[in-house]
């Protein structure tokens, strides 16, 4: 069984550098979310996908972020001229479509580092 | 706005006792509340949820509890094992047309003491 894998797994970047992430969901998941961690905190929602339509955005998610699912299998997530206060896990989630909504299954996340 | 929050950042418990971790939250239109746990390094693993219509729901070593009236949620895990280190996340998810977001409390870390 395979679970919801990151890459890459830790990202260190200068300020203004643009980084993008990817997220392979579980396989059968039509459902996919990313969620940004800062230390000491809980996963803070940033957006959601059914299949390849981006249904949901956060406010936190600024002009500089941008999450595809092209082909409503994997997704990337991009950072453009990033910025210090962008230093967080960036976590990405799946859940299937006909089960229950709050049973998210997460990636390892991809830890990035802005310096 | 909407919060789910915990009431004690750490927890320390011998191991073979009991362990309760709160939470409270404010989200009346919460339709199911979650636990997870989260490991050094890794991401949220799914323990146990229940909806807002239940008052108690068992796993295995696991209970949660679900107050609506005083809007305050608990898990409960039973005989507590080193394994179960880690810090522990309370979520909610809103039953609002399209909205598949969890909201996430502010963790509470649990150390079991050998």
């Amino acid at each position: 069984d395979t679970g919801v894998s990151q890459d890459p797994r830790h990202k260190i970047t200068k300020r203004g550098q643009n980084v993008t992430f990817r997220c392979d969901p579980i396989s059968e998941h039509n459902r996919l979310y990313w969620y940004r961690q800062t230390l000491g905190q809980g996963p803070e929602f940033l957006t959601y996908f059914q299949n390849e339509a981006q249904l949901e955005k956060s406010r936190l998610l600024s002009d500089r972020f941008s999450a595809e699912r092209p082909k409503g299998s994997f997704s990337t997530l991009e950072i453009q001229r990033t910025e210090q206060g962008d230093s967080a896990m960036y976590l990405c989630a799946s859940s299937p479509t006909s089960g229950v909504p709050s049973e998210q299954y997460f990636g390892p996340g991809t830890r990035l580092t802005v310096t | 706005g909407e919060s789910v929050g915990l009431h004690l950042p750490t927890l320390s418990v011998q191991e073979g006792d009991n362990s309760i971790i709160n939470c409270a939250y404010s989200n009346s239109a919460s339709d199911y509340f979650i636990w997870y746990k989260q490991e050094s390094g890794k991401g949220p693993q799914f323990i146990i949820d229940i909806r807002s219509n239940m008052d108690k729901r068992q796993g295995q070593r696991v209970t949660v509890l679900l107050n609506k009236t005083v809007k305050h949620l608990s898990l409960q895990i039973a005989a507590t094992q080193p394994g179960d280190s880690a810090v522990y996340f309370c979520a909610d998810h809103a039953a609002n047309f399209g909205n598949e977001k969890l909201t996430f409390g502010t963790g509470t870390r649990l150390t079991i003491i050998p």
